[in-house]
């Protein structure tokens, strides 16, 4: 596509329940990568593919977050058992090769999550 | 380790009025430095990079930045604002492993007209 996608926009969940984002990247781009941007704070990394592969999860907060990519595309991150703590802005961001954080990436607009 | 200090979390200006944003950064190694521009309910835009070269280093929309080394200072300029300036700025810094930012935690700028 001509840019990252990012679904849903907006997500509002009950405490406990468990959430799906998707982030479907540019067309060709092999990097993928997870942040959290929480009110008030700046980006927290979460995780980054390389293909289908994740040499980079350091930023998980805990092992209610995981996430998969397929097919060296769309990526989905879960959260499981949802906590309030957990609203946040989440952002996917893609770019050519390995080199995301020399060339800069693309981000998507980003999955507003509301944990009430 | 790599991290990311924004002076000031609001900056105001009047329209016209000079635009300064602080950035200091913290490096282990050569660092590639970045701001990006975050309009309300959109994602980060690259404004600006530097990696190597140039330290002087322009982007788009007029902005432009500085790589201080002596400084450790990344600091984003604008000579003139417009309103259409007002959004978020993140400075950010890349990992060692050059697969990971790390990013401050944002200026929001307002143009007063």
């Amino acid at each position: 596509g001509a840019g990252v996608s990012q679904s849903p926009s907006n997500k509002v969940t009950e405490k406990g329940k468990d959430v799906e984002l998707r982030c479907d990247p540019i067309s060709g781009h092999t990097a993928l990568y997870w942040y959290r941007q929480s009110l008030g704070q700046g980006l927290e990394f979460l995780i980054y593919f390389q293909g289908n592969s994740a040499p980079d999860k350091s930023g998980l907060p805990s092992d209610r977050f995981s996430a998969e990519r397929t097919g060296g595309s769309v990526s989905t991150l879960t959260i499981q058992r949802t906590q309030q703590e957990d609203s946040a802005v989440y952002l996917c961001a893609s770019s050519y090769g390995g080199q995301g954080a020399v060339d800069g990436y693309t981000f998507g607009s980003g999955t507003r999550l509301t944990v009430v | 380790a790599q991290s990311v200090t924004q002076l000031g979390s609001h900056v105001s200006v009047s329209e016209g009025a000079l635009v300064l944003l602080r950035c200091n950064y913290s490096s282990s190694v050569p660092p590639y430095l970045f701001w990006y521009v975050q309009y309300p309910n959109q994602g980060l835009q690259l404004l600006l990079k530097y990696t190597t070269g140039a330290t002087l280093v322009k982007g788009i929309n007029g902005f432009e930045a500085e790589f201080k080394k002596s400084e450790t200072s990344f600091h984003l300029t604008k000579p003139s604002a417009h309103m259409s300036d007002a959004a978020e700025y993140f400075c950010a810094v890349s990992g060692s492993t050059g697969n990971q930012f790390y990013f401050g935690t944002g200026t929001s700028l307002t143009v007063i007209p």
